[in-house]
């Protein structure tokens, strides 16, 4: 089953403005992590927040996490048309070693 | 180089027959899996070893087996009872509940 849900399904931007995208999901966490993935390629770890963590920072990344909403959102800064991928949030159980995709956000920068 | 290695990059199965799809690491990561994404979908968990000769069912299991015979490797086999196979077929692996490093990607069709 599917834990993070991903929103918006796909946005569209032009280039130098900022992107933002939003993943909830259900049950209790240790952490909650993004990947980017290009077209028909493998996906690619970005960041990694723990669950005592409230913000992150990773070159033009930002990452926050609520758990009391049970939810995070990934700000992608100053965009640029090489950021064009989809974005994945994946939530990893307290008890356990698997991790649980959402649907991810189709992310189109115009140049 | 360390990554992790996925082979074949495009498979055809024909109609009644077993296919199995190779994953191969030099990390040394403890943790292997895989996971099916279908078009414009996220990733769903088909099964997931944490150590080697041990492997649990993911949430999409039936018509796929895997072996961990080494910790190098965890290959999937594609079996006759699946029966709506294409997709495309992601092999990862990590450290325990840290960040997944993903191949990329066996794309799987039907002839």
């Amino acid at each position: 089953s599917q834990q993070g849900e991903e929103d918006p399904q796909a946005l569209s931007i032009q280039e130098g403005e900022n992107a933002t995208m939003n993943c909830s999901y259900k049950t209790s966490i240790n952490n909650l992590q993004w990947y980017r993935q290009n077209s028909g390629r493998g996906l690619v770890h970005l960041i990694l927040i723990r669950s005592n963590e409230r913000e992150k920072h990773s070159g033009r990344l930002r990452v926050t996490l609520d758990t009391s909403k049970k939810s995070s959102s990934l700000l992608i800064t100053a965009s640029r048309a090489a950021d064009t991928a989809s974005y994945f949030c994946a939530t990893g159980e307290t008890s356990g070693s698997r991790l649980t995709f959402g649907e991810g956000t189709q992310l189109t920068v115009n140049p | 180089d360390g990554g992790i290695t996925q082979s074949p990059k495009y498979l055809f199965r024909k109609e009644g027959q077993n296919v199995t799809l190779s994953c191969e690491q030099n990390l040394n990561h403890d943790a292997m899996y895989w996971y099916r994404q279908d078009p414009g979908q996220g990733l769903r968990l088909i099964y997931y070893s944490q150590i080697v000769n041990d492997f649990q069912k993911g949430d999409i299991a039936e018509g796929y087996s895997v072996s961990r015979e080494k910790k190098e490797s965890f290959p999937l086999t594609v079996t006759s009872a699946q029966k709506n196979p294409t997709a495309f077929y992601l092999c990862a692996s990590s450290a325990y509940n840290e960040k997944l490093f993903f191949g990329s990607g066996t794309q799987l069709s039907v002839l």
